[in-house]
């Protein structure tokens, strides 16, 4: 079934620790993204990528990294894990289709992977 | 800078009533609009989209929003809510330049249905 898969699906993960979300796409989108949804504060845009190569920062981009090797994966890296990036993270795509601009550009998302950091 | 705002942060009906989720958006030019909705434990599923042209959308699951200018909102609608609409629903506004894509979503709106 094609569509996005993030792994893992939860993780209990000690402060100070490095830890890597994994995203995979198989539809071949253009754009892919990392989320981070908290209570009250809805969802939040962590770090995008327009295009394989390219990576851009978001809203909240502190504390994480990212890398977009393909068009496929788009792993999200806590490099040194803090209490405060306890969260629900997502990652989502999109057809970036610049010549078509009324197209539009939904995001598919993948199911989420809750990260607790003690 | 896009924004979206939506006032109710929880919404409780009846099963069977109408409802109207609110949604307000701040954008420099003609937004793209969304409606997504999550079920508990779930990822994000798209109910319906504005880009241009008719102002009244529909989407899955017998909903529908309405694109106001002139108000800068996007409401959601549904004349007769299920018990399997109780969700999260979040509100989103899309922003298309060349090299830069990104959407902004609202806070959302936890909706519960009584029987």
């Amino acid at each position: 079934i094609a569509g996005i898969t993030q792994a893992p699906t939860s993780q209990i993960l000690a402060a100070g620790r490095r830890m890597t979300l994994r995203c995979t796409q198989d539809m071949r989108h253009n754009a892919m993204y990392w989320y981070r949804q908290d209570l009250g504060l809805g969802l939040r845009l962590i770090h995008y990528s327009n295009t394989a190569g390219t990576t851009g920062k978001g809203e909240v981009p502190d504390g994480y990294s990212v890398s977009r090797a393909n068009t496929d994966d788009f792993p999200l890296t806590l490099a040194s894990a803090v209490p405060s990036q306890t969260s629900v993270y997502f990652c989502a795509s999109s057809d970036r289709v610049i010549r078509d601009r009324f197209r539009g550009t939904e995001a598919f998302f993948g199911q989420g992977t809750r990260l607790t950091v003690v | 800078a896009q924004s979206v705002t939506q006032p109710d942060i929880h919404i409780t009906v009846s099963e069977g009533a109408s409802l109207e989720l609110r949604c307000n958006y701040s954008y420099g030019a003609t937004p793209y609009l969304f409606w997504y909705v999550q079920s508990p434990g779930q990822g994000l599923q798209l109910l319906l989209k504005y880009f241009s042209g008719d102002t009244l959308v529909q989407g899955i699951k017998g909903f529908e929003a309405e694109f106001k200018r002139s108000q800068s909102s996007f409401n959601l609608r549904k004349p007769s809510v299920h018990w399997s609409d109780a969700a999260e629903y979040f509100c989103a506004v899309g922003a298309l330049n060349f090299g830069n894509e990104k959407l902004t979503f609202g806070t959302g709106t936890r909706l519960t249905i009584i029987p």
